[in-house]
């Protein structure tokens, strides 16, 4: 079956540096993308999201890269700030509303 | 107010018991969802419902089953509880297609089966 993986399980950064989170997928007739940020003891939170027609898309502090010719997408993190750290999970959905979430990155920022 | 919200936050129980997870969503959306989070933070689909359909991972077990006793409500029971079920259960709500297919997910319920 199709699936959704990180390349790294856990990214360990200093404050004050850019992260980048990686994500392969390989169904090639997703149309959406997301990534959520889960903090310690909660549920996964929405971040930034994106469409197949697309190949980047900003937000606050937070860029998400998609290529589609290699099925992968990333989240850059500019300025890590020590309240970024949680595990982060891409999701991709094919047409329909139920998405695939890849294993997650867990991001650890040092103070 | 919560948009996600669910009951109890954490339960602890026996093995073979029958217990419920209560989740409501207050955002209007159609579709509701509960996940299982497993210990290294992985996150599989148990059940997608909406109005008109209910979606089943055919690799949860029928001990598990959704009740929705209307739109905002989706909430899991389980039967005959085994040791392999502690994990966190999230309950998530989402619109069906339009602009945003992101979904809201609860705060979680840990459960734990001795």
């Amino acid at each position: 079956g199709e699936s959704v993986g990180l390349h790294l399980p856990t990214l360990s950064v200093q404050e004050g540096d850019n992260s980048i989170i990686n994500c392969a997928y390989s169904n090639s007739a997703s149309d959406y993308f997301i990534w959520y940020k889960q903090e310690s003891g909660k549920g996964p939170q929405f971040i930034i999201d994106i469409r197949s027609n697309m190949d980047k898309r900003q937000g606050q502090r937070v860029t998400v890269l998609l290529n589609k010719t290699v099925k992968h997408l990333s989240l850059q993190i500019a300025a890590t700030q020590p309240g970024d750290s949680a595990v982060y999970f891409c999701a991709e959905n094919e047409g329909s509303y139920i998405p695939t979430f890849g294993r997650g990155t867990s991001l650890i920022v040092h103070p | 107010d919560t948009a996600v919200s669910q009951t109890p936050k954490y339960l602890v129980t026996q093995m073979g018991n029958d217990k419920s997870i209560k989740c409501e969503q207050n955002l209007g959306h159609d579709t509701m969802y509960w996940y299982k989070q497993d210990s290294k933070k992985f996150l599989k689909i148990m059940f997608s419902y909406n109005n008109k359909e209910l979606i089943i991972n055919e690799t949860v077990p029928n001990r598990f089953s959704p009740k929705s006793p209307d739109k905002a409500h989706l909430n899991l029971h389980i039967n005959s509880l085994e040791l392999g079920d502690s994990a966190v259960y999230f309950c998530a709500s989402s619109q069906a297609g339009g602009a945003g297919r992101e979904q809201f997910f609860g705060p979680g319920t840990r459960l734990t089966v001795l």
